[in-house]
């Protein structure tokens, strides 16, 4: 069964702090695997999008990383602000024609003061 | 250049009675997918369309629930004779290459 699964499920950081993110799915034929953030109330924005061959892909103060052969993927965010509290969405994709996306859980992440 | 658009964003139903949820998809985007996210729970596919055609509804419940993306206008999923359980964020995402870009969502709760 295609499953994506993310810990922690919840994640309180101070201000200016690192954290990272886990991600394991058993999604086969894999395409690709992304990382969305989710603001409350709000539609989920792509942060990575990274393929088979692809081991980091940065985008800011995120670093995403995939291990094809473990099937594990990272999310890393540097020097947290306040305005990343989100949740942070694993997403992986099935190689199709449909594209279709398969949707982690999520990590809920507060980012204090 | 306008993102993909959502109405309404909030909707409110009685059991029994239909709901209309439509999806504009960004300029120039002619595939729509529609996502149900149920409370604490991650977002899963339910339709695949693409213009006046249904490419992939397998996640879609075979009763009470259609959609359609004509030619002239916004997508539009349908829920017929609403319950309870239907109360979710439906969101949906229009497609160009590889990237699915997401509306802000419709939240539909049944009373």
């Amino acid at each position: 069964k295609n499953q994506v699964e993310q810990s922690p499920q919840s994640l309180i950081i101070l201000e200016g702090k690192n954290c990272t993110l886990q991600c394991n799915y058993t999604v086969s034929p894999f395409s690709n695997l992304r990382w969305y953030k989710q603001d409350t109330g709000r539609g989920p924005v792509s942060l990575t999008i990274m393929t088979f061959s692809e081991n980091t892909k940065s985008n800011g103060r995120y670093t995403a990383t995939l291990d094809a052969d473990t099937k594990q993927s990272s999310l890393h965010i540097t020097a947290s602000q306040l305005s990343d509290s989100a949740s942070y969405i694993c997403v992986v994709s099935a190689n199709g024609a449909t594209n279709k996306l398969i949707f982690g859980t999520g990590t809920l992440l507060a980012v204090q003061p | 250049n306008a993102g993909v658009m959502q109405n309404p964003r909030h909707l409110v139903r009685r059991r029994g009675q239909e709901a209309r949820l439509r999806c504009s998809p960004m300029k120039g985007h002619s595939h729509v997918y529609w996502y149900r996210q149920l409370p604490e729970e991650g977002l899963k596919f339910m339709v695949y369309l693409q213009k006046e055609n249904i490419i992939d509804e397998s996640g879609m419940p075979k009763e009470r629930f259609s959609a359609e993306f004509p030619k002239e206008g916004p997508s539009i999923l349908r829920i017929q004779q609403v319950v309870r359980g239907d109360s979710a964020a439906y969101f949906c995402a229009s497609r160009a290459g590889n990237e699915q870009f997401f509306g802000p969502g419709t939240r539909l709760t049944v009373l």
